[in-house]
């Protein structure tokens, strides 16, 4: 089955840091653009990062510009968010999401989210 | 930023039923504007895509509408398994906004 798997989600105090992993499996992950995207209890989506299939592009929501860091390993078919000085409004479930080949933003596959919970 | 404004933000309705939910976009997205369904606890599941594309597998009772600025999403007969939230997202460049979501319960 084509899927995505993160892992990673926690309690971290604000301040911290925290680095979630996303493993896919059943698609060719080199030729697809990913992204994380995050939505805080009982609230709306929101997108976080896009990475493009070559790690040559690279884009971040204002929100979390200079303290998140995507990359990917295409050779073990992950891709990661590095998570830095983290403040309560970042809790959220974070999800995964594959690109379409029609556009970067465009989400055909998500994975079923990990929780991070940023409390003192 | 792109700001995304759907209405309502609650909806009941009974199975049968046809239902429509509207979103409309800060500025002009052109067609570049999905429809994604989403379960509690889950994670949400593109249906629509380019305003009227429809996602492989998804039923024909889903269709979307609209250019520019103002777009609907219909459900033209509710089934029991469409009971969820439903979100609109732009994609028109680099970056991404989604709507606040709609949630579509049973009457």
């Amino acid at each position: 089955e084509v899927q995505l798997v993160e892992s990673g989600g926690g309690l971290v105090k604000p301040g911290g840091s925290l680095r979630l992993s996303c493993a896919a499996s059943r698609f060719t992950f080199s030729t697809y653009a990913m992204n994380w995207v995050r939505q805080a209890p009982g609230t709306g989506l929101e997108w976080v990062s896009s990475i493009s299939s070559s790690s040559g592009y690279i884009n971040y929501a204002d929100s979390v510009k200079g303290r998140f860091t995507i990359s990917r390993d295409n050779a073990k078919n992950s891709l990661y968010l590095q998570m830095n000085n983290l403040r309560a409004d970042d809790t959220a479930v974070y999800y995964c999401a594959r690109g379409s080949l029609y556009s970067t933003t465009l989400f055909d596959l998500w994975g079923q989210g990990t929780l991070v919970a940023v409390s003192s | 930023d792109i700001q995304m404004t759907q209405s309502p933000s609650t909806l009941s309705a009974s199975v049968g039923d046809r239902v429509t939910i509207t979103c409309r976009a800060s500025q002009s997205i052109s067609s570049w504007l999905a429809w994604y369904q989403q379960k509690p606890g889950k994670a949400p599941k593109l249906l629509i895509f380019k305003s009227s594309r429809l996602e492989s597998g998804v039923p024909s009772r889903f269709s979307g509408n609209g250019s520019g600025t103002e777009f609907t999403l219909t459900i033209s007969s509710l089934q029991p398994d469409d009971f969820a939230t439903y979100h609109c997202q732009q994609y028109n460049g680099d970056s991404t906004t989604f709507g606040q979501g709609t949630k579509l319960e049973i009457k």
